[in-house]
């Protein structure tokens, strides 16, 4: 596929503590995306990249960072974990050009105990 | 009412059999319109992607769309049992000129039966 590797595949933490999953593309899209997985809830964007340094937020960003210092890394980082942020996350990535499809990573999976 | 609604099924049908998965959209500025599978623990792999209304085929995959009614329909023809998943249908409007987030169904649990 677009050749995305998402790290930890797995995580448990304790509440308060602060996590970063990283997100690394072989593909060298210029645009990334965060997003979450939730029963009940499909897939929501938390954050998004155009490009090095350039991000913005999604439609569930409250508690939630990124940064994306190089073309094919994107990290989120959740400052001080809560229980409502235990969900599966994937990233994607899509090429420069209008309205590129998105592929995905294969998740992480985040437990907040 | 949300945006994308997408019955969650379970759907379970006898392999072989002609296979119906749809969803109803309530944003008329939605014009790309996708359709991905997910295996269990497995991340969202794109299975058809169009523009706008009319039909699109690759090989048993059909993907129709009618903006008219807001409604997209996946059909997949000889149903396998490595078919099983869940689909899910995503949109989003015309790009901005940079990143757009997808809007998404919550998906349909697909069940073939040897």
């Amino acid at each position: 596929d677009a050749g995305i590797t998402q790290s930890p595949r797995h995580k448990v933490t304790e509440t308060g503590t602060p996590v970063t999953l990283r997100c690394h593309q072989t593909e060298n899209h210029r645009y990334m995306y965060w997003y979450r997985q939730d029963p009940g809830h499909g897939l929501r964007l938390i954050h998004y990249s155009y490009g090095v340094k350039d991000t913005d937020k999604g439609e569930v960003s409250d508690g939630y960072s990124v940064s994306r210092s190089k073309t094919e890394d994107f990290l989120l980082t959740l400052e001080s974990a809560t229980s409502s942020q235990t969900s599966v996350y994937f990233c994607a990535t899509s090429s420069a050009g209008k309205d590129q499809p998105q592929h995905f990573g294969d998740g992480t999976r985040l437990s907040i105990l | 009412q949300k945006e994308v609604e997408q019955d969650p099924g379970p759907l379970s049908v006898p392999e072989g059999a002609i296979v119906s998965l749809n969803c109803t959209y309530s944003n008329s500025a939605f014009q790309y319109f996708m359709w991905y599978r997910q295996y269990s623990r497995k991340g969202p792999e794109l299975l058809m992607y169009t523009y706008s209304s009319g039909n699109k085929e690759d090989g048993r995959f059909t993907a129709q769309v009618d903006k008219s009614s807001k409604y997209i329909s996946l059909f997949i023809r000889d149903s396998q049992p490595s078919d099983s998943a869940t689909y899910l249908c995503a949109m989003k409007p015309p790009s901005g000129g940079g990143a757009d987030g997808l809007t998404f169904g919550k998906g349909t649990h697909l069940i073939i039966q040897p």
